[in-house]
């Protein structure tokens, strides 16, 4: 049963800390999504990815916050420096990239605490 | 932009009892429906979809219907149980992106 996994599952930092957060998406997806997800504003993508590119990164806090693909098996998501604020859990997706209509499958998330 | 709306909760129902959960949606074109379903700490999950008009979604008991003319894809389930206890979010893609509601949390108790 292919799934996407993440890690850390769960992280505790203080504030100006650098985190990073790692995916692996299933293996065969080309396209890669990150959401935050708080309860104030619930889910927000923050950024995506096919085969690699970064399509849209328009939800991300550009000074502080990034996104990468280094290989077609792991998306990381860095913040630094991270602040109270950045506490949310952050899921990582992945998909087939169908134009619409695609399903996407979610990992467990991490949740994140800055202090 | 596209958007969707969901019924706030919570929802709070017993075991058997008969389940709606009401989404519409605004959006160009004709997107893809969805249901995802979030259990406590864990990611979301497909529940159902529907890709056009009149198609219907299902799975598990679920049950949900792309009404163009109303722009709904109200959720539904005929007798609930206390493992459907989860946050129910209705979500719509007209491109590769996914436009989430802010999600319903059902409880149902014994």
């Amino acid at each position: 049963d292919a799934r996407v996994t993440q890690t850390p599952r769960h992280k505790v930092t203080e504030m100006g800390q650098e985190v990073t957060m790692r995916c692996q998406p299933i293996l065969g997806h080309n396209t890669v999504f990150w959401y935050r997800q708080t309860m104030m504003q619930g889910l927000e993508l923050l950024a995506y990815f096919r085969n690699r590119a970064p399509l849209d990164d328009s939800g991300m806090p550009k000074d502080r916050f990034s996104a990468e693909m280094p290989d077609a098996t792991l998306a990381t998501l860095k913040i630094q420096p991270s602040e109270p604020r950045d506490s949310a859990v952050y899921f990582c997706a992945s998909g087939l990239g169908d134009t619409k209509g695609g399903t996407q499958y979610f990992g467990p998330g991490t949740r994140l605490l800055v202090l | 932009g596209d958007s969707v709306t969901q019924m706030e909760g919570p929802v709070t129902l017993s075991e058997e009892a008969f389940l709606t959960i009401n989404c519409t949606y605004t959006a160009t074109g004709y997107p893809s429906l969805f249901w995802y379903v979030q259990y406590p700490g864990e990611g979301l999950q497909l529940l159902l979809k529907a890709t056009k008009a009149d198609d219907k979604g299902s799975n598990k008991g679920f049950e949900a219907t792309y009404r163009k003319e109303t722009t709904s894809f109200h959720l539904e389930k005929g007798s609930v149980q206390v493992s459907d206890s989860a946050v129910y979010f209705c979500a719509l893609s007209g491109s590769e992106k996914l436009v989430f509601g802010k999600g319903t949390k059902l409880t149902v108790n014994p």
